[in-house]
């Protein structure tokens, strides 16, 4: 495998259940991202991570916790979500903060909260 | 706030018609990225421009930077189908630090 790979691709949960996703990049980064993206509006960055340690979170509800185990894995953990969380949630990577390469992104998982 | 706006946020043309889609902010940037993503996959780098009335191409894409690099412009020459999908523009301002644009979908139809 290459690039970046985020599983499951679809998700359905209900507001009670837990569920986490998951991303793995396979590129040597040493930051890592989880973003959020809703139609019509600018992907949200929810969390970033440096080298293993959460450099960003930008005021994101507890109910969703992530967790960086090493510099290739990435893990958001969901529980009681609200229907307005529905959307694809992107991970991304990059070298150092992606000022001058950019960030590479995986598929998405696309969510929703029933 | 720091808002980057794009325009159009929609565009639907004929192949082989030329098109430009604007990124604009009143936010001075160290850089700024483009992206395309297609529909069910994730954003994909195009190119990043770093001074100030910079251009660069693309094959059929021209990107150009603002010479105050609050702003940024990307034309396609001679559309084709396999240029669908949405494009989204990021200013950057640091490591770790930057803001996206909503958006433009964009659809050449056949």
């Amino acid at each position: 495998e290459t690039g970046v790979t985020q599983t499951p691709r679809h998700l359905v949960m209900g507001m009670t259940n837990k569920k986490s996703l998951k991303c793995e990049q396979h590129l040597g980064h040493n930051a890592m991202y989880w973003y959020k993206q809703s139609a019509k509006k600018p992907l949200e960055l929810m969390f970033v991570y440096s080298l293993e340690e959460r450099v960003e979170n930008n005021s994101v509800p507890s109910r969703f916790s992530p967790e960086c185990p090493n510099s290739s894995h990435l893990f958001l953990h969901l529980h009681t979500l609200q229907p307005e969380d529905s959307a694809l949630y992107l991970c991304a990577s990059s070298q150092e903060g992606g000022f001058n390469y950019g960030y590479t992104f995986g598929s998405g998982t696309r969510l929703t909260v029933v | 706030t720091q808002l980057l706006e794009q325009s159009p946020q929609f565009l639907s043309i004929q192949e082989g018609e030329n098109l430009t889609v604007y990124c604009n902010s009143s936010s001075v940037f160290s850089s700024l990225q483009w992206y395309r993503q297609e529909p069910g996959e994730g954003p994909v780098l195009l190119v990043t421009v770093v001074t100030g009335g910079e251009v660069k191409k693309l094959k059929r894409l021209t990107f150009q930077f603002g010479d105050a690099r609050k702003d940024s412009s990307l034309h396609i020459t001679a559309a084709q189908p396999g240029d669908t999908g949405l494009y989204l523009c990021a200013g950057v301002f640091s490591n770790y630090q930057l803001i996206w644009g909503a958006g433009t979908k964009l659809i050449i139809k056949p």
